[in-house]
């Protein structure tokens, strides 16, 4: 099956600077790209998502980049808050795998006031 | 009102017990989902079914069942448990095909002592 690097595993950044969390996957079929927040004692959330189709997308301060040439996709967090502090997961789907999503291990992002 | 539903939401049994874990989705959809997280391995892959019928299934161990009695009820019963399967098991839904999102439960957090 696919398969889904992400790093850092631990990303630390002053509140204001910018947060960038880079994947990467093998499978040239892979098609969508969400990415979940999970805050301590809940579940993951889509925060953002991208199609191969795009190479860039903004929602507010989260934009995400495909490059589907180099197999690579980020999530940038400009602005980033206390409020954006917590597990950030990326994720990849096959086109006709069933649905099914791989995720990254994700990146526990601390935003330090 | 939450539109998965999963109970429990705090599970704690004995070694060598049985127990099931309840998801029930309101959001109409046909796809449904198993993914299990815990400190070893952040967010586990383990079943999807679409329209009833287990499409992918990723866990090794037969002690692991899903059981979908109805079309948004996707159980999964646990038998013969170890310390091991400590863990928040999530139920997910997604519309079936496309770039559909999925939508993670509240997860139901297993301690086996």
């Amino acid at each position: 099956g696919e398969q889904v690097e992400q790093l850092p595993s631990i990303l630390r950044v002053q509140e204001g600077s910018s947060a960038s969390i880079n994947c990467s996957y093998e499978d040239s079929a892979s098609n969508y790209f969400p990415w979940y927040k999970q805050e301590p004692g809940e579940n993951p959330k889509l925060i953002i998502d991208i199609r191969s189709n795009m190479e860039r997308k903004q929602i507010q301060e989260l934009i995400v980049l495909l490059d589907k040439k180099a197999k690579r996709f980020s999530l940038h967090i400009t602005d980033t808050q206390p409020g954006d502090s917590a597990m950030y997961f990326c994720a990849a789907r096959v086109k006709g795998s069933n649905n099914r999503i791989f995720f990254g291990d994700g990146t526990q992002l601390v935003v330090k006031p | 009102d939450p539109k998965i539903i999963q109970k429990p939401k705090y599970l704690v049994a004995v070694t060598g017990s049985e127990k099931i874990l309840i998801c029930e989705q309101y959001l109409g959809h046909n796809a449904m989902y198993w993914y299990r997280q815990s400190a070893k391995k952040p967010l586990e892959f383990m079943f999807s079914y679409s329209y009833q019928k287990l499409m992918d299934n990723q866990t090794a161990s037969s002690r692991f069942q899903p059981q979908s009695s109805k079309k948004n009820h996707l159980d999964l019963q646990i038998t013969a448990l170890k310390p091991d399967d400590s863990a928040t098991y999530f139920c997910a839904s997604s519309q079936d095909g496309g770039y559909a999102e999925q939508f993670f439960g509240p997860g139901t957090r297993l301690t086996v002592l």
